[in-house]
């Protein structure tokens, strides 16, 4: 039973530039989560798909958006990259899309991003 | 606000040491979830355990236990006799039931470094 897998792992992009991420859930999970950790920090939640739409969203600005495809499978697009937004990106997968706050999510290994 | 604070930035111990880890949280809802995260240097968080905000019940599971404090909102836990293997980054998060996509509010992380 494959985990939740996240492509690629390493990316160095330039400042300004688009970046696309990408994650598949663990099999028999529906919706999937993305999180940003910066070095040092505790992870912060991005945004969540359900059902192809985005169901909840975090504080951070448009540049940062996604979608979800039919097999659950689901992107992180950012635009016009800054410095800031090095981090790793980590998604996570939960079973049950009508039932989820107190189900335990299920992290990928995460796609560590470089901005220089 | 919702809010999750691990005073404890990095700890360091001996094998076969106890260990306790502190998670003070800060909810208005009623009804969540407490998590504790598990990250190992290769990145992805392991969800180790989780207790819900009507049980107060600590527990034992192996070398792991938990106590959990309404009165006080901690919610600490404490692995026995520590090992080399426990290394890692340990975060406590939140999930409420008002916030419906259940999403993880994490606290900042605590560095164990357990040394042979």
């Amino acid at each position: 039973d494959a985990g939740v897998t996240q492509s690629p792992t390493h990316l160095i992009k330039t400042r300004g530039q688009q970046v696309t991420l990408r994650c598949s859930p663990k099999s028999g999970h529906d919706t999937v989560s993305w999180y940003q950790q910066a070095l040092g920090q505790g992870p912060q939640f991005i945004f969540q798909y359900y059902e192809e739409e985005e169901r909840q969203r975090g504080n951070f600005p448009d540049r940062f958006s996604g979608h979800q495809f039919p097999n659950y499978s689901s992107e992180l697009n950012v635009n016009a990259l800054l410095l800031g937004d090095s981090a790793l990106y980590l998604c996570a997968s939960s079973p049950y899309g009508q039932v989820y706050y107190y189900y335990e999510q299920y992290f990928g290994p995460g796609t560590r991003l470089t901005v220089t | 606000a919702q809010k999750v604070t691990q005073a404890q930035t990095e700890i360091s111990v001996v094998e076969k040491e106890d260990v306790t880890l502190d998670c003070v949280y800060e909810t208005r809802d009623t009804t969540y979830y407490l998590f504790w995260y598990k990250q190992p240097p290769s990145g992805e968080l392991v969800f180790l355990i989780r207790r819900n905000s009507f049980d107060e019940q600590n527990e034992i599971s192996g070398r792991y236990s938990w106590n959990f404090q309404k009165s006080t909102s901690s919610f600490n836990f404490t692995i026995t006799a520590s090992q080399v293997v426990d290394s890692a980054v340990y975060f406590c998060a939140l999930s409420e039931k008002d916030n419906q996509g259940g999403k993880l509010i994490f606290g900042q992380g605590t560095e164990l470094s357990v040394k042979p």
